[in-house]
C-alpha cells in the first residue's frame, strides 16, 4: 500500500496563477483532510470531507476549493494564488466515525511545498 | 484563535533526559488528544493518543499524562535519543465532528548525544 500520496511535491507559482493539489489514498478511508502548515502555528485546517461527494470548510478555508468525487481523491484548488498562500500543504485521510481506537488515526502524505511570487 | 496551546515552543536535552511537552486546550468537547512526530521534509506521523477516560498512557518511551480539570495533556519521553530529536505536536478533535484535527503549535525538540 502507498498510503496517502500527494502530487505535486513542489511547486513555485506567480500571484494570480491557479493550480490544484491532488491527494490520493488507498487505503479506503472515508474521510480525508487538507492542512497548511506555516513556521510557529502548527497545521490549520483548510477544508475536510467526510464522504465521496462531500465537502466542508475548515478553519482557513478562504481562498481555496475542494472536490471529492471519487473516495480515494481529495483535490485543493488555488483559483487565484496569492503570496500568503505559501505554506507546505498536507493531506491527511482517516477510516471515519471510529468504532476502534485504532481507526481514530489520521495517516498523512509527504506534503507539497507551494511557493507563490 | 488558537485553542490548543503548546510550550515549550523549542527544547535541547542530552541523551537519556526526560523532554516534557506541554499542551493546553479549552474547548471541553475534545474527545480525543494524539500527538504527532515530524521528522524534516515528511510528513507527521502519529505517536501515541489518549482519550479523557484516563489520566495516564504509556507505549514504550512515550507517555502521555492527561489532567482534565486543568485541561491540560503532556507527552513524556523517557530515555530519550538522538534519533528522537523532531518536532511534536499535540492535537485535539472531536470525534462526531469529523474528526477534524486542532494542533498546537509545535515543539521542536532536539537530543544531543
Amino acid at each position: 500500500n502507498a498510503g496517502v500520496t500527494q502530487t505535486p511535491k513542489f511547486r513555485v507559482l506567480k500571484t494570480g496563477q491557479s493550480m490544484t493539489l491532488l491527494c490520493a489514498q488507498d487505503m479506503n478511508h472515508e474521510y480525508m483532510y487538507w492542512y497548511r502548515q506555516d513556521p510557529g502555528m502548527g497545521l490549520r485546517l483548510i477544508h475536510y470531507s467526510v464522504g465521496e461527494g462531500t465537502t466542508a470548510k475548515g478553519e482557513v478555508p478562504d481562498g481555496y476549493n475542494v472536490s471529492r468525487l471519487k473516495k480515494q481523491n481529495f483535490l485543493l484548488g488555488l483559483e487565484s494564488a496569492a503570496p500568503s498562500q505559501t505554506s507546505v500543504y498536507f493531506c491527511a485521510s482517516q477510516w471515519g466515525l471510529a468504532v476502534l481506537a485504532s481507526t481514530d488515526t489520521q495517516y498523512f502524505g509527504p506534503g507539497t511545498r507551494l511557493t507563490v511570487l | 484563535q488558537q485553542q490548543v496551546k503548546q510550550s515549550p515552543q523549542s527544547l535541547i536535552v542530552q541523551k537519556g533526559g526526560i523532554p516534557i511537552i506541554n499542551c493546553a486546550y479549552e474547548n471541553t468537547a475534545f474527545d480525543y488528544f494524539p500527538w504527532y512526530q515530524q521528522f524534516p521534509g515528511k510528513g507527521p506521523a502519529l505517536l501515541i493518543a489518549i482519550r479523557p477516560d484516563v489520566s495516564e498512557k504509556k507505549e514504550g518511551r512515550f507517555t502521555i499524562s492527561f489532567n482534565k480539570s486543568a485541561k491540560q495533556f503532556s507527552l513524556h519521553i523517557m530515555d530519550s535519543q538522538p534519533g528522537d530529536s523532531a518536532t511534536y505536536f499535540c492535537a485535539a478533535s472531536i470525534k462526531t465532528s469529523g474528526s477534524r484535527l486542532t494542533f498546537g503549535e509545535g515543539t521542536q525538540l532536539t537530543v544531543n548525544p
